[in-house]
């Protein structure tokens, strides 16, 4: 069961363009994250939102996390090639020792020049 | 920074053998994580240990599956006899600080033909 739905699944832009990229859920999390992987290597953290309606901004990266901590959107402004990539988010739940957090599938980035 | 070092990069192997997969943190953490990707299921939990010690284990898919953590600075996953359905990128990951903040390696990609 997929409980974090991201969309769209692929996304191909110019450069200049500005995009928006949104992680669901009918669960509510303590925190969400979301990471940029590129190919052939591992997921890196960009930012970790965990009070909701909260707003977080990572030079042109925007980042919102929903009142209900259900949902949440990257908003990209002026993409640029550099920006390409698999975009992930993932749900956390503050239940005791759970570590585990929930992916969603990805949003598949291109921003050709 | 590369605070996880994953190793072999790429394995090709037939079906049947045992693979054994290698991480090893560079730096501080409390807990170490294995994970799998693919394109249909996205990044799945395998299993995860605090301190060392074996914590959750119910993602590991079968009994082909293993893994051990001997010391802070070193664990494996064994797949004994791989199969096809085997093959994906295998990742190594670590937590540091708060809210799940997790750190990747590069990843192990298998190829089980």
């Amino acid at each position: 069961t997929q409980l974090l739905e991201q969309s769209p699944q692929f996304l191909s832009i110019q450069e200049g363009e500005n995009l928006t990229v949104y992680c669901n859920s009918s669960s509510v999390f303590s925190s969400l994250q979301w990471y940029r992987q590129e190919p052939g290597e591992g997921p890196v953290l960009l930012v970790t939102v965990v009070t909701g309606g909260e707003v977080k901004k990572l030079k042109r990266l925007t980042f919102q996390f929903g009142d209900a901590r259900k949902d949440s959107s990257l908003h990209i402004t002026a993409a640029q090639p550099g920006d390409t990539g698999l975009y992930l988010c993932a749900g956390g739940f503050n239940a005791g020792n759970n570590r585990k957090l929930i992916w969603g599938l990805g949003t598949s980035l291109a921003v050709n020049p | 920074d590369a605070g996880v070092i994953q190793s072999p990069r790429h394995e090709v192997t037939e079906m049947g053998q045992e693979v054994t997969l290698r991480c090893k943190p560079i730096s501080g953490h409390d807990y170490l994580f294995w994970y799998r990707q693919t394109m249909m299921r996205g990044l799945e939990l395998l299993i995860y240990f605090n301190n060392n010690v074996p914590i959750d284990d119910s993602g590991m898919p079968e009994d082909r599956f293993s893994a051990k953590m001997p010391n802070a600075s070193f664990s494996t996953l064994k797949i004994q006899p791989s199969e096809p359905r085997d093959s994906a990128v295998y990742f190594c990951a670590i937590r540091r600080g708060s809210w799940e903040k997790l750190f990747f390696g590069s990843g192990t990609q298998l190829s089980v033909l």
